[in-house]
């Protein structure tokens, strides 16, 4: 039962370089969302997709882009790394928008830009 | 907007212990509300949930109240072990939109 998986787990990049982190989920879920950590201001919503073909903003959307894939996996994009995206991403994927009770996690990627 | 309070970590405890941490939200709805918990190095799991006022959520000897009164739903446990060791999260879900609070780091030592 793989459940959700991201990767890269770690990464280093430099001011201005650009990367991708992606996730993909086999539970057959419909809606995905990006969430990144930071000490002391719990999760904040990046972008989230409701169902395959759709992508909202969330809190936080500012640097970054996301692609609803297919229904399995969604990606997120940071054109232009900034030191201020040093953080921990997180995506999940629950049954459908509003369904947090069965919201599930993977295990994060640690971002640092230097 | 809708936002979540929690006591400010970092928790350390002995084993046996009894645990609380706070959590007071606001809200303009009537939001369900959650606690998830997250183990090192891991992502986030649904710890217990409340969906209405008066409701109770509890799962692995946790329990949390929904106490619309107060605006609060504290997370308790009578007895840690050292495997709670973890960071919590509180939790607020309304109009489809869940918003956690900053997470408090409990350490249980044996």
């Amino acid at each position: 039962n793989a459940g959700v998986t991201q990767t890269p787990k770690f990464q280093v990049l430099k001011t201005g370089q650009s990367m991708t982190l992606q996730c993909a989920q086999d539970m057959n879920h419909n809606s995905m969302y990006w969430y990144r950590q930071d000490p002391g201001m719990g999760l904040r919503l990046i972008y989230y997709s409701a169902s395959e073909g759709t992508t909202d903003k969330g809190e936080v959307p500012n640097g970054y882009n996301v692609s609803r894939l297919n229904k399995r996996e969604f990606s997120l994009r940071l054109e232009s790394a900034a030191p201020s995206q040093t953080s921990v991403y997180f995506c999940a994927s629950s049954g459908g928008q509003g369904a947090y009770e069965k919201l599930f996690f993977g295990s994060g990627t640690q971002l640092s830009v230097l | 907007g809708d936002s979540v309070t929690q006591m400010e970590g970092p928790v350390t405890l002995s084993e046996e212990a009894f645990l609380t941490i706070n959590c007071t939200y606001t809200a303009t709805g009537y939001p369900s509300l959650f606690w998830y918990v997250q183990y090192p190095g891991e992502g986030l799991q649904l710890l217990l949930k409340a969906t209405k006022a008066d409701d109770k959520g509890s799962n692995k000897g946790f329990e949390a109240t929904y106490r619309k009164e107060t605006t609060s739903f504290h997370l308790e446990k009578g007895s840690v072990q050292v495997s709670d060791s973890a960071v919590y999260f509180c939790a607020l879900e309304d109009d489809y939109k869940l918003s956690f609070g900053a997470g408090t780091t409990v350490t249980v030592r044996a």
